[in-house]
Formats: C-alpha cells, sequence, structure tokens
C-alpha cells in the first residue's frame, strides 16, 4: 500500500522558471519528510527535509512546503537549472516507527534551456 | 567525510543462489538502513539496523536478511534469489539525532539470470 504518493511521473520547465513537484501522503503520523534526487546509476541525494512542526524551510533555491491538513508537500526550485535535471523523490518516515523511509515512486523533472 | 560506499557495486548471480552485499556508513554514524529498488515498486524499505540490533523491518520474505558489526559497517543477505530479486539495492546510513537524515550510497545493481 503506497502511502507516499508522487502523482506526476514526468514534469518539463523552461530553464530559469519555476519547478513545482507535488507529494501526497496517507499516513498522520509521518512526522519528518524529505527530498531526494537522484541521477542514474547513483544513489540518492539528499535535498532538503521538514519536520511536521513547520510549514515551510528554505535552502537557496530549493522550498519545501508542508500542508498537514491536506496532507501534502510541495518542493519549489527557483530559478530551475538544466542541471536540476534528475529524478526527484518525496519521502516521509515517523519517529515511532525507526525512521524507515516511505517513498513516493519518482517524478522526473527535465529542464530545457 | 568520505560518504556511504557499498560493495560490490555489480553483481550478477543464477536463480537459488545467495548473495551477501556490503555497506560502510559515513564515519560516526551508527544507523544503517537498506533499501530496494525496482522499475515497478520504486524504492521500499528493507531494514535498519542501530548498534548492531535490528529496530525495524520492511515487508519482505525472510530469504532477506542483515545484520551490523561493531564498527557500524553493515551486510545484507538474499538466500535463494529469485529472478523478481534483480534490483537496486541501497545502503543509506544516519547518525544519531532526532532528525534522522539518511544519506545513501550509490546501491549495488544486482541481476538475477
Amino acid at each position: 500500500d503506497q502511502q507516499v504518493k508522487q502523482n506526476s511521473p514526468s514534469l518539463s520547465v523552461q530553464e530559469g522558471r519555476i519547478s513545482i513537484l507535488n507529494c501526497d501522503y496517507t499516513n498522520s503520523m509521518f512526522d519528518y519528510f524529505l527530498w531526494y534526487k537522484k541521477y542514474p546509476a547513483e544513489g540518492p541525494t539528499f535535498l532538503i527535509s521538514i519536520s511536521s512542526i513547520k510549514d515551510k524551510n528554505e535552502d537557496g533555491r530549493f522550498t519545501v512546503f508542508l500542508n498537514k491538513s491536506a496532507k501534502h508537500l510541495s518542493l519549489h526550485i527557483v530559478p530551475s537549472q538544466p542541471g536540476d535535471s534528475a529524478v526527484y523523490f518525496c519521502a516521509a518516515s515517523a519517529s515511532n516507527s525507526g525512521y524507515a523511509l516511505n517513498f513516493g515512486k519518482g517524478t522526473s523533472l527535465l529542464v530545457t534551456p | 567525510k568520505a560518504g556511504v560506499t557499498q560493495t560490490p557495486r555489480y553483481l550478477i548471480k543464477t536463480r537459488g543462489q545467495q548473495v551477501t552485499l556490503s555497506c560502510s556508513p559515513i564515519s560516526g554514524h551508527r544507523s544503517v538502513s537498506w533499501y530496494q529498488q525496482t522499475p515497478g515498486q520504486g524504492l521500499q524499505f528493507l531494514f535498519e539496523y542501530f548498534s548492531e540490533t535490528q529496530r525495524n523491518k520492511g515487508n519482505f520474505p525472510g530469504r532477506f536478511s542483515g545484520r551490523q558489526f561493531s564498527n557500524s559497517r553493515s551486510e545484507m543477505n538474499v538466500s535463494t534469489l529469485e529472478l523478481g530479486d534483480s534490483a537496486l539495492y541501497l545502503c543509506a546510513s544516519s547518525s544519531v539525532g532526532w532528525t534522522e537524515t539518511q544519506y545513501f550510497g550509490p546501491g549495488t545493481r544486482l541481476l538475477v539470470l
């Protein structure tokens, strides 16, 4: 049963514009959320995280927003760059279940020049 | 700091054989988690070890097992390999801390023929 869902398998954005990647979750016990970026033949690279006590976290061009009532989070990349082209995974964990990460199936982002 | 390392990077086995994969976490990290990535199922949690004890386990058959040594290095074993075990096996480590952000290695690509 998929507890973390990324409903858009792919997204194409022009360089310089904003990329918005979305993620929905079903388990209300999740209290820590992360975004990972993955290139082919490499392991996921940690991008940014947010705990359930916050609704926004920024790190440079990356901002994650959390809407607990809607069980929804999003990753904003501004401005998008061609090097951002990769698969982005949303993940969630619950502190009462050993911090096992539950991943979405990923969104493939293509940033075109 | 050196990142998470995994050996071997690639492996070919035949059905019925067994395989052992190795993971060395980031220095100072005491938690090691294992994940399986397949095209159909995405990234799925296998198990997590902390201070040589398994403290969380995903929904995989008993053919999948692991252990952690006193230096935090971890091994994962799959016995009686099946074709469906072909996947990218990822190891992630995290430090002791409530955020528990996990950092991934490059993975071991296993092909079962």
